[in-house]
């Protein structure tokens, strides 16, 4: 199966400022996804990430604040806009030919 | 909207015990269901996954068997082992796998010795 390299692992960054999150698969994949898993919650799935067009975002998700790029089937990018503590959560990507593909280690987000 | 609950822990269990993890789902088409595991330190794995009603899923001795009847995919070992120590997702993909996941809470399983 695929194996994803999603970086920052981690990152703590200022309020009102905004983080790029890369996950970088070694195979082309169909479907890449982001996820976000708040404190002791669990994974809710932000967006649908589309090759070559503008992504599928679940309700209560908009590309202003999590624009999402995937140039090619091995890349893709998410971005958390204007942070806010709130936005404090792992976001994590999945790719693979279904939905239940591999995930990435995560990106462990801290907005002060 | 597709739903998915399953029993919060953590649930605490001695070495060699049966484990049971309750888990029923909501959607609105025949969705297919997995398993997932998060080792301590550790991403996010598929553990096992069904796709149709009556399928059993399997993997390191656990199973799992899709009841469509009941609306739900519980989680079973009939042995569980100290590396078993984890959280426990459950989770549905509803329109054939195109769609994003959709996760229960998750269950944090700890195994004494």
């Amino acid at each position: 199966s695929a194996v994803i390299s999603q970086k920052p692992s981690r990152d703590i960054c200022q309020r009102g400022t905004s983080l790029t999150i890369q996950c970088q698969v070694d195979s082309q994949v169909t479907m890449m996804f982001w996820y976000r898993q708040q404190p002791g919650q669990s994974l809710t799935l932000i967006a649908t990430a589309n090759q070559g067009s503008e992504a599928t975002y679940e309700s209560g998700f908009v590309i202003d604040k999590f624009p999402i790029s995937r140039p090619n089937l091995t890349f893709s990018t998410l971005t958390v806009s204007n942070m806010s503590p709130e936005d404090s959560s792992i976001y994590l990507c999945s790719a693979g030919e279904t939905s239940a593909g591999v995930f990435g280690s995560g990106t462990q987000l801290s907005v002060l | 909207g597709d739903s998915v609950t399953q029993m919060e822990g953590p649930v605490t269990l001695s070495e060699e015990a049966f484990l049971t993890i309750n888990c029923t789902y909501t959607a609105t088409g025949y969705p297919s269901l997995f398993w997932y595991v998060q080792y301590p330190g550790e991403g996010l794995q598929l553990l096992l996954k069904a796709t149709k009603a009556d399928d059993k899923g399997s993997n390191k001795g656990f199973e799992a068997t899709y009841r469509k009847e009941t609306t739900s995919f519980h989680l079973e070992k009939g042995s569980v082992q100290v590396s078993d120590s984890a959280v426990y997702f459950c989770a549905l993909s509803d329109q054939g796998g195109a769609d994003g996941l959709t996760f229960g809470k998750g269950t944090h399983l700890i195994i004494q010795p």
